[in-house]
């Protein structure tokens, strides 16, 4: 079993929709949570950080985490075709060995 | 500003040959990290390096080895390559606050096909 499990989709949704998605994880020693957004032949770019339980928000893009059922989201409002790509959940227990999600590419239709 | 630099950005090789991955790095950042993207299996660490003069292994280091060669850059070296070394290598840094949270600024990769 995987540490990090995400579907890899391909998800798509209109422009304008709201768009969830999510990762599920087994260890429960993890306490830092990411989200990082890569675009086609391109590097992964850290959206969204996260520390324990709890929601972030930055502009249209926010952030959850649930620990007690061990599942972290992102949800992105209004979405645009600019949105576009491949979206990795990432976590950490503090040190260097960062796990990552396999990736839910994301498709928004104009 | 760069941010993080790999060369070579494509590179075909056959089996048994070697080659050399380069990173640089001009963010003053302490750490620096090496993973492979696979379909279906996302970034797997293969080496970090915490801090100058040092490096230590990640997930999968075998058939692997790198250098810090100063602050700024960290190679990656594949000695006699095989096919299931087709992949595309990212190389990453951090602060040291950056390495404790993940909080990771890639590179846009270098696409290894082992023929």
């Amino acid at each position: 079993q995987k540490e990090v499990e995400q579907d890899p989709g391909p998800l798509s949704v209109p422009e304008g929709a709201i768009v969830s998605l999510n990762c599920t994880y087994s260890n429960s020693a993890f306490q830092y949570f990411m989200w990082y957004r890569q675009y086609s032949r391109k590097g992964p770019e850290l959206l969204m950080y996260t520390y324990s339980s709890g929601n972030k928000e930055d502009g249209r893009f926010t952030a959850q985490v649930d620990k007690s059922s061990k599942y972290i989201s992102l949800f992105i409002r209004d979405s645009q075709p600019s949105d576009s790509a491949t979206y990795l959940c990432a976590m950490s227990r503090g040190g260097f060995k960062t796990i990552f999600g396999a990736g839910t590419r994301l498709f928004v239709k104009a | 500003n760069a941010g993080v630099t790999q060369t070579p950005k494509f590179q075909v090789l056959k089996t048994g040959q070697s080659m050399t991955l380069q990173c640089a790095q001009d963010m003053n950042h302490n750490s620096m990290y090496w993973y492979r993207q696979d379909p279906g299996m996302g970034l797997r660490l293969i080496y970090y390096s915490a801090s100058e003069g040092t490096t230590d292994k990640g997930e999968v280091p075998n058939g692997y080895n790198v250098s810090r060669l100063n602050k700024r850059e960290f190679s990656l070296r594949l000695e006699s390559a095989a096919p299931s070394q087709t992949s595309v290598y990212f190389c990453a840094s951090s602060s040291r606050g950056g390495a404790n949270t993940g909080e990771l600024f890639f590179g846009e990769g270098s696409r290894l096909t082992v023929l």
